[in-house]
């Protein structure tokens, strides 16, 4: 069964320091997301992307946070100053009749 | 704006027990409800789409049932490996075709 994958599975950096986190979403699918998951908090939608352009993000996606598609399989959203509140997993999905999640990055910020 | 609220917070079973849990949403227009499954420090794991009120869906122990202010994850016998949250989004007709999730219910069923 296909699947959607992410890397690395953690990530650990000072604050102030960019960090790129990848994703292979399933290759027939046309919408990539990211969504974010703060410790025991509920999963939150930070950004789409559709034809490769951004289609909608969400009030936590600020200048921060940029997303691209440098090649024809691998998704990145890069956080160009991390901040400790970015401290979170980090969900790539991607959606084709469902929407299938990766099984997330680990970022921590110290 | 699209809201999601699941009840109970927390549901600890015995094995074999079987119970329900319950999702209640506000949309504008409904295009789908998902549940996922998700175990601690994991990506959600896609259990099921329902796209409108009536419809049912069974996997193993699990049935989704959806109405137009609600969706239920009946769970049937239960055993200690289905023990992990489950999550419910909605996704909208309108604006963002991202989804909204609920804060989820931590089952646990123990042997």
């Amino acid at each position: 069964e296909p699947e959607v994958t992410q890397t690395p599975s953690h990530q650990v950096t000072q604050m102030g320091q960019e960090v790129i986190l990848r994703c292979v979403p399933i290759s027939n699918h046309l919408y990539f997301y990211w969504y974010r998951q703060i410790l025991g908090q509920k999963v939150e939608f930070l950004v789409s992307f559709y034809n490769n352009e951004i289609s909608e993000k969400s009030e936590i996606f600020d200048d921060q946070f940029s997303v691209e598609r440098p090649d024809g399989s691998n998704f990145t959203l890069k956080i160009r100053s991390t901040k400790l509140e970015d401290s979170a997993m980090y969900f790539c999905a991607s959606s084709g009749l469902a929407k299938y999640f990766g099984p997330g990055t680990r970022l921590t910020v110290l | 704006e699209d809201q999601v609220t699941q009840s109970p917070e927390a549901l600890r079973l015995q094995e074999g027990e079987s119970s329900s849990l319950n999702c209640s949403y506000t949309v504008s227009g409904l295009r789908g409800l998902f549940w996922y499954r998700q175990d601690p420090g994991k990506g959600p794991e896609f259990l099921f789409t329902l796209y409108s009120a009536g419809e049912e869906k069974e996997k193993e122990r699990l049935k989704a049932t959806l109405t137009k202010k609600e969706s239920f994850l009946h769970i049937t016998a239960p055993k200690p490996e289905d023990s992990a949250t489950y999550l419910c989004a909605v996704q909208g007709t309108t604006g963002r075709r991202a989804l909204t999730f609920g804060s989820g219910t931590r089952l646990q069923v123990q042997p």
